[in-house]
């Protein structure tokens, strides 16, 4: 599994409360993602960080938050969900010690906003 | 920035038979690109992966060609297994920017 573990894996919330999914690794990779996967849409990358407390936007972070305080962790915040954000989304995270490219995905955490 | 398409998004093949998928993409820097197979309900996982020093990669019964002029890249699958029906994503990149996907090939093998 490549050491990238997600929580909560699964979550159903209400329109306009906050949702933090957490992704932890354990692998020293230094690059790490979050990307959401719908149908008809493959995986969009949403955010991602280059290190500890250096972070970018990517294709699709209107509404969508993250934060690195330390290698291991990496936080996706919806600040105020919406039906919209209903997604699998999927952590990755690459730049370990091998270094080979590879990116290595987390299981996935489903969000449901109703 | 970097866009990739991928088709077809849907493939039936019967048994036996060999698969093909292929994928565009804009950016001549792109330098790396990787296949992942995602299998119902399940994370993405690399399978193969080319660099755009190399023009052809195999690896048992799988195999990506790259034309770099064309600005595109193949996945084949020869003698096809039921194990083989999955999603299948080509992506690209260029040094350590983001992996940028395309939208996913639905392969069913028929028995």
């Amino acid at each position: 599994d490549a050491g990238i573990t997600q929580s909560p894996r699964h979550k159903v919330t209400e329109t306009g409360t906050p949702v933090t999914l957490r992704c932890h690794q354990t692998e020293n990779h230094r690059y790490m993602y979050w990307y959401r996967q719908d149908p008809g849409h493959g995986l969009r990358l949403i955010h991602y960080s280059y290190g500890v407390k250096d972070t970018d936007k990517g294709e699709v972070s209107d509404g969508y938050s993250v934060s690195r305080s330390k290698t291991e962790d990496f936080l996706l915040t919806l600040e105020s969900a919406t039906s919209s954000q209903t997604s699998v989304y999927f952590c990755a995270a690459r730049g370990g010690l091998e270094n080979t490219g590879e990116l290595f995905f987390g299981e996935g955490s489903r969000l449901t906003v109703l | 920035g970097e866009n990739v398409e991928q088709h077809p998004s849907t493939l039936s093949v019967q048994e036996g038979d060999s698969a093909v998928i292929k994928c565009t993409y804009s950016d001549s820097a792109s330098n790396y690109f990787p296949w992942y197979k995602q299998e119902l309900g399940k994370r993405p996982q690399l399978i193969i992966d080319i660099r755009s020093n190399v023009g052809e990669k195999k690896d048992q019964r799988i195999a990506v060609t790259l034309n770099k002029t064309a600005k595109h890249f193949s996945l084949h699958i020869t003698e096809t297994q039921p194990e083989d029906s999955a999603v299948y994503f080509c992506a690209a990149s260029k040094g350590n920017t983001p992996l940028v996907f395309g939208k996913g090939t639905r392969l069913s093998v028929i028995a």
